[in-house]
């Protein structure tokens, strides 16, 4: 299994461009999430999904899309970067049991600029 | 809502040195409770967690307590290696994960 995967690793724009962040899960995980993290600040969830089709917002939304049309792939879209999103973006994956969550497993990470 | 809190880094130990690195929640019900470590350059990795009250999660020398009474899961080793050095994160879920700020710890020979 390749477990928890994301593209790009780098990546730079400019403000006002749009880009997406690709992430791929091969273990059937129902849940899936997104999470930024910045200096002195841990990470911060921004959208999750708990199977395809359903989406939610986490702490931190605003300036991202998502969306879940297989178990498999959440690609995050900046739909208009601002230098403010400039972070490492980490992807997330787990079965999604009844109660607390299971497991959590973290892609590598993509640190993304904003200039 | 939920919050984490742990104590700020970054903590210098000589090796084989014994380990505490606190950490404090704040939810609502019983949220299971996590800690994670990030090594230079990669993704978080679960180490351990606990699912309710009195658990105690343990991996790779290091353990942590699940107390209700004190909202708290302490993370603790009794000999940290050079190879532990690393940024250590609590958390909790309810579902979603929330993580403290995270903890560096620089391991000295």
């Amino acid at each position: 299994n390749a477990g928890v995967t994301q593209t790009p690793k780098f990546q730079v724009l400019k403000t006002g461009q749009s880009m997406t962040l690709q992430c791929a899960q091969d273990m059937n995980h129902e849940y899936m999430s997104w999470y930024r993290q910045d200096p002195g600040m841990g990470l911060r969830l921004i959208h999750y999904s708990v199977g395809a089709g359903i989406t939610d917002q986490g702490e931190v939304p605003n300036g991202y899309n998502v969306s879940r049309s297989t178990t498999e792939d959440f690609p995050l879209r900046l739909l208009s970067a601002a230098p403010s999103q400039t972070s490492v973006y980490f992807c997330a994956s787990s079965y999604a049991g009844t109660g607390a969550i299971n497991e959590q497993f973290f892609g590598p990470g993509t640190r993304l600029t904003v200039l | 809502g939920n919050s984490v809190t742990q104590m700020e880094g970054p903590v210098t130990l000589s090796e084989e040195a014994f380990l505490t690195i606190n950490c404090t929640y704040t939810a609502t019900g019983y949220p299971s409770l996590f800690w994670y470590v990030q090594y230079p350059g990669e993704g978080l990795q679960l180490l351990l967690k606990a699912t309710k009250a009195d658990d105690k999660g343990s991996n790779k020398g290091f353990e942590a307590t699940y107390r209700k009474e004190t909202t708290s899961f302490h993370l603790e080793k009794g000999s940290v290696q050079v190879s532990d050095s690393a940024v250590y994160f609590c958390a909790l879920s309810a579902p979603a994960l929330t993580f403290g700020s995270g903890t560096r710890l620089q391991v000295q020979p």
